[in-house]
């Protein structure tokens, strides 16, 4: 258990939909990260954030958006699906930058 | 651009050593990250190296030589539940550290 916790574990939901998944970083972690997995891309970094702030972006799409909260919780909005955005989406979290990153379980979005 | 390479699949029996390699092109490096990922579940961390040479760590061991673009995690005594992907991971640094990941290296462990 790498102390990062990540909801749903499962989603499924129709083209065209929006939905969110929520993401607890490890206690005292500033730093959350937010990835998509699917077979055919591997692992994709989409998009980083520092206490709060926006720190980086990465391969997110512009129908993706996330926030991360005072409490430090992350979200990451999913609009407008599409088949191909059905993939495991993982949060990991650091206590800064340039250290190892830590995986929470994933949430898998089942897009039909 | 960003190129990270590892062989697709590789095979060992339980009680060897296997080495997996990974050669990277990247725009920017700060460090290189080595995962450990059983399907369907969570990447777990294994190592991190920044300066050249081996880092251990227990039965696994990490190199980096800078210069080469290259890294290599060595497995060894072989475990049947070392059997899962290895990722390869580069950090450009800067603060703005989200991972480029190679594809995987599948290994799996023969009885």
């Amino acid at each position: 258990d790498s102390g990062v916790t990540q909801t749903p574990k499962h989603l499924i939901t129709a083209t065209g939909q929006r939905v969110t998944l929520r993401c607890s970083p490890r206690s005292g972690d500033l730093s959350v990260y937010w990835y998509q997995q699917s077979l055919d891309q591997g692992l994709q970094f989409l998009i980083q954030y520092y206490n709060g702030e926006e720190r980086a972006k990465g391969n997110i799409l512009e129908r993706f958006s996330a926030q991360q909260f005072p409490d430090l919780h992350s979200e990451l909005n999913l609009s407008s699906l599409e088949l191909g955005d059905s993939a495991l989406y993982f949060c990991a979290s650091s206590a800064s930058t340039n250290l190892e990153q830590y995986f929470g379980p994933g949430t898998r979005l089942t897009v039909t | 651009g960003q190129n990270i390479d590892q062989p697709t699949e590789m095979t060992a029996t339980e009680g060897a050593i296997v080495q997996i390699n990974c050669t990277y092109q990247t725009s920017g490096f700060n460090g290189l990250f080595w995962y450990q990922q059983h399907a369907g579940e969570a990447p777990t961390f294994l190592s991190y190296n920044v300066l050249d040479g081996l880092e251990e760590k227990g039965r696994f061991s990490s190199f980096l030589s800078r210069s080469k673009g290259y890294s290599y995690l060595l497995l060894k005594e072989l475990q049947m539940k070392d059997s899962a992907s290895y990722l390869c991971a580069v950090s450009k640094g800067g603060g703005a550290d989200g991972l480029t990941f190679g594809k995987g290296t599948h290994l799996i462990i023969q009885p």
